[in-house]
């Protein structure tokens, strides 16, 4: 699967959209790109995924570069319940494992 | 959406003694699930893949015989760690693999904190 490659550590404030960005960019063509959040002492959750279209659900939207090598997480309107650390993950559709990296520490300032 | 259940949250257990953590496919049927480890500050591991009816798949480094796992039934695996450690204190996290799409969604258990005395 590819490697990802994110900031450590973002900060934005309250009300405010938070933009997460990920390099990706020896994503091959059959490798989706999977976002989860992980809060405070919980598991993971799964965020969105895409391939190569940008998609939007309940939670996040997903842009995705027309190369595919990069992405970007949005959240249209942070609040303090976003405050995790979001990881970003390509695998291969046919590749069961998610391999996390480091992710995002997101802090969400009041 | 899809709900997966983990218990316990939290064990606190002495050394030399074995602890047994189950994750339950609350609303779907999981015919593959996971176990994850995670230390503080530090990323989750992949330890195991778990698939109903057949032996885990390990990943490297992992011991079999210490980190047992069972699949017996469709939303059901469990993991115990034997003879636990202090070196075996962590966070373990299991997840299930969406049964419906193909792009391997997987959803997580709450976690368990494993303290070993």
């Amino acid at each position: 699967d590819a490697k990802t490659t994110q900031p450590n550590s973002m900060e934005s404030n309250e009300e405010e959209p938070v933009h997460l960005p990920c390099n990706h960019s020896t994503i091959s063509g059959t490798d989706y790109i999977h976002w989860y959040r992980q809060l405070p002492s919980q598991g993971p959750e799964y965020v969105i995924h895409g391939l190569t279209s940008n998609v939007n659900n309940r939670m996040a939207s997903l842009a995705i570069a027309e190369d595919r090598k990069s992405s970007t997480l949005i959240l249209h309107r942070a609040t303090l319940r976003d405050a995790a650390v979001y990881y970003c993950i390509v695998a291969n559709f046919g590749n069961e494992k998610l391999t996390f990296g480091t992710g995002t520490r997101l802090t969400i300032i009041p | 959406g899809a709900v997966v259940s983990q218990h316990p949250s939290w064990v606190i257990c002495k050394s030399g003694t074995s602890v047994k953590i189950e994750c339950r496919s609350l609303d779907f049927q999981a015919t593959t699930m996971f176990w994850y480890r995670q230390f503080p500050k530090q990323s989750l591991m992949l330890m195991a893949t778990s698939n109903e009816g057949s032996k885990a798949t390990y990943e490297q480094g992992v011991e079999k015989d210490k980190f047992l796992i069972n699949h017996a039934s469709l939303t059901l695996s469990t993991l115990t760690v034997t003879s636990a450690h202090p070196e075996d204190s962590s966070f373990y996290i299991c997840s299930a693999r969406d049964p419906e799409g193909w792009e391997n969604i997987q959803y997580f258990g709450a976690g368990t904190r494993l303290s070993v005395l």
